[in-house]
């Protein structure tokens, strides 16, 4: 789904370094998504945002920083992470409301060292 | 919460077969997804399917939402049909995949 835009493609990064995440729609819609997938894995739900506010947070550790400037962008701050946190981290967005479907980026493959 | 369960969780087709792909889910939902992840990890939206039967050329996916359960099926399997396939269902907004079906399909 080209039309949810995540940058960069792949990032490496040492643990201590701090780095973002972004992602950018422009189909109007008002609920977004960060994924994290591990390999040979399913992805699974780190953050959403509903009309530019955090609604669901699953558990993530702090070093995980998620911001909505805005209703088209979405941001995931990164810093301290550990090697375990090296995974594909993929961005969806959605019209809003859970009947609806929800398009997903490309994804940016992320290596900490 | 909801389980969603992939069957089978490994296939190897040669090219041309078909195949049929189940995802059983625990609990009523609000939607169901099927989705395509290729070997460069783009995960593309395949059907949105809450209810119902739907195609999309090769191919086409039922849910049906009382028995709690979806197929989706492949005809005509091409070399360009492997990879991952999951689907998705959701209760309020979050969006709970199956563990997969990893197909390969053999030239």
């Amino acid at each position: 789904d080209t039309e949810v835009t995540q940058t960069p493609k792949h990032l490496v990064m040492g643990m201590t370094n701090k780095k973002s995440l972004k992602c950018e729609q422009h189909m109007g819609h008002r609920a977004m998504y960060w994924y994290k997938q591990k390999a040979k894995k399913p992805p699974e739900l780190m953050f959403v945002y509903s009309y530019e506010k955090l609604s669901i947070n699953e558990s993530v550790p702090s070093r995980f920083s998620p911001e909505c400037p805005n209703s088209s962008l979405l941001n995931l701050h990164l810093h301290a992470l550990q090697p375990e946190d090296s995974a594909l981290y993929l961005c969806a967005s959605s019209p809003q409301g859970s009947i609806q479907p929800q398009h997903f980026g490309d994804g940016t493959r992320l290596s900490i060292l | 919460g909801i389980q969603v369960e992939q069957s089978p969780p490994d296939l190897i087709l040669q090219e041309g077969a078909n195949s049929t792909l189940r995802c059983n889910f625990s609990d009523s939902v609000n939607n169901l997804q099927w989705f395509h992840q290729n070997p460069w990890g783009q995960l593309i939206n395949l059907f949105y399917i809450p209810s119902g039967t739907k195609q999309n050329g090769r191919l086409s996916a039922t849910t049906v939402a009382t028995e709690r359960y979806s197929l989706l099926y492949i005809s005509s399997s091409q070399t360009t049909d492997s990879g991952v396939y999951f689907c998705a269902v959701a209760l309020g907004n979050m969006l709970t995949f199956g563990g997969g079906t990893r197909l390969m399909v053999k030239p």
